[in-house]
């Protein structure tokens, strides 16, 4: 079946605009994740939500960045007013349910670059 | 904090040749995870180890777990060139959802 699918698959902004990245989950996996990859500072969780419940935020580098995920599937990322050291990729991955063996599946990722 | 280290971070070896990444983590975790990633590709599962003394093959690779020692290793067994990428473990903390991940080994095989 599909995979998690993100867009756009890159994205080149001015510093101090607003960007929203898209991420597409698995259908019928309830829980959703994001991630950022960056050179100095590897892989990072940002944010998770799963079903209902209040998402998780303790990943968030500041209050420029925020997530919502609506009708439980797809999720939006905002980072607004955009800062050099947000360049990076942000990667979505969501898993199936709460059971202790799900695997966590990446999708392809956005690659941001603010100039 | 749960912090996750790998070593190697690069590794360059010739084909048909046998070697091991390590995985080290700091607090209690009730999951390891291993991805691979191509150049310019997202992360591609390749195990989940779930309680002490887990193995997993798949062809060349195994993985396996020690939580007492909180290691993990990534064997790769008589390296083949399309092996070549970056691999990354990640620990699951106890009490929430977000995977910490390790700084990742570049996989070079030479032919």
């Amino acid at each position: 079946g599909a995979g998690v699918s993100q867009s756009p698959s890159n994205k080149v902004t001015e510093k101090g605009k607003d960007v929203e990245l898209r991420c597409d989950p698995i259908s019928g996996h309830t829980a959703l994740y994001w991630y950022r990859q960056s050179l100095g500072q590897g892989l990072e969780f940002l944010i998770y939500f799963q079903g209902n419940s209040a998402p998780d935020k303790s990943g968030l580098p500041s209050d420029r960045f925020s997530a919502e995920r609506t009708g439980g599937s797809v999720s939006t990322l905002t980072i607004q007013r955009t800062q050099q050291e947000d360049s990076a990729v942000y990667l979505c991955a969501s898993r199936q349910g709460q059971g202790v063996w799900g695997t966590q599946y990446f999708g392809p990722g956005t690659r941001l670059t603010v100039l | 904090e749960l912090k996750v280290e790998q070593n190697p971070l690069f590794l360059s070896m010739q084909e048909g040749k046998n070697y091991t990444i390590y995985c080290n983590y700091s607090t209690t975790s009730d999951r390891l995870y291993w991805y691979r990633q191509d150049p310019g590709k997202s992360l591609e599962s390749l195990f989940v180890l779930l309680s002490n003394g887990a193995v997993k093959q798949e062809g060349r690779l195994m993985a396996s777990l020690d939580t007492k020692a909180r290691l993990s290793t990534l064997h790769i067994t008589a390296a083949v060139h399309d092996l070549s990428a970056t691999y990354f473990c990640a620990s699951h903390n106890f009490g929430n959802e977000k995977l910490t991940f390790g700084t990742g080994t570049r996989l070079t095989i030479i032919p």
